[in-house]
């Protein structure tokens, strides 16, 4: 499968602190994305990273993507309350042009105030 | 405010029984997906679209039928003949199927509970 699996499956956390999550995949991407998604609601896109970047930010988000050793990792600084959700990794691997996204199984973040 | 309706948010299903989870965007996204989640398994593709009166199969779509009569409306049709139906159902949609570098847009779901 092309699935893409995220590690840890669970995280739990202080206020303040960081959050790391990583993904790994199994064949080439175009890109790899990054959902968020709180108990009970549909999934919100939060980071994309294209097959040719290394690193993109976007406020207290900060995505990695390694092709050669097909991992990314997404880190959380200054976690809040209100960042406990579950976090999710998908991968647009087509070759067609046309693609659809695969997800990972999902790290489920608690932050603790 | 643009984005995806999905209706209902619950859904009580009898044996045997069809039914239909409604999605509508109002985003003029080419294409649209279904996805159903379960407990510790992820989001897995049922069918999706990228033009009216076209869709394809994703990797479960057994049980399972949809329509695209309308660029805005995506139904699903849960079948009787899908024999495990209870889990939480995701419509999306996305710019184009071939714009690669935009994410999805999701609804915010539909729980079906076969009872």
């Amino acid at each position: 499968s092309q699935q893409g699996e995220e590690d840890p499956q669970a995280l739990s956390i202080q206020e303040g602190e960081n959050a790391t999550m990583n993904c790994s995949y199994k064949t080439s991407i175009n890109n790899l994305q990054w959902y968020r998604q709180n108990s009970g609601r549909g999934l919100v896109h939060l980071i994309l990273i294209r097959s040719n970047e290394r690193e993109k930010h976007s406020g207290r988000l900060r995505v990695t993507l390694d092709t050669s050793k097909k991992s990314s990792s997404l880190l959380i600084t200054a976690s809040r309350a209100a960042d406990t959700a579950s976090y999710f990794c998908a991968t647009d691997w087509g070759n067609s042009g046309y693609s659809t996204l695969t997800f990972g199984k999902g790290t489920m973040l608690l932050v603790s105030p | 405010d643009g984005g995806i309706t999905q209706s209902p948010k619950y859904l009580f299903r009898k044996e045997g029984q069809n039914v239909t989870l409604s999605c509508e965007q109002n985003l003029n996204h080419d294409a649209m997906y279904w996805y159903r989640q379960d407990p510790g398994q992820g989001l897995r593709l049922i069918y999706y679209s990228q033009i009216v009166n076209d869709f394809q199969k994703g990797d479960i779509a057994e049980g399972y039928s949809v329509s695209r009569e309308k660029k805005e409306s995506f139904p699903l049709t849960v079948t009787s003949a899908q024999k495990n139906p209870t889990a939480f159902y995701l419509c999306a949609s996305s710019i184009r199927l071939d714009r690669v570098d935009y994410g999805y847009t999701f609804g915010s779901g539909t729980r079906l509970t076969v009872v």
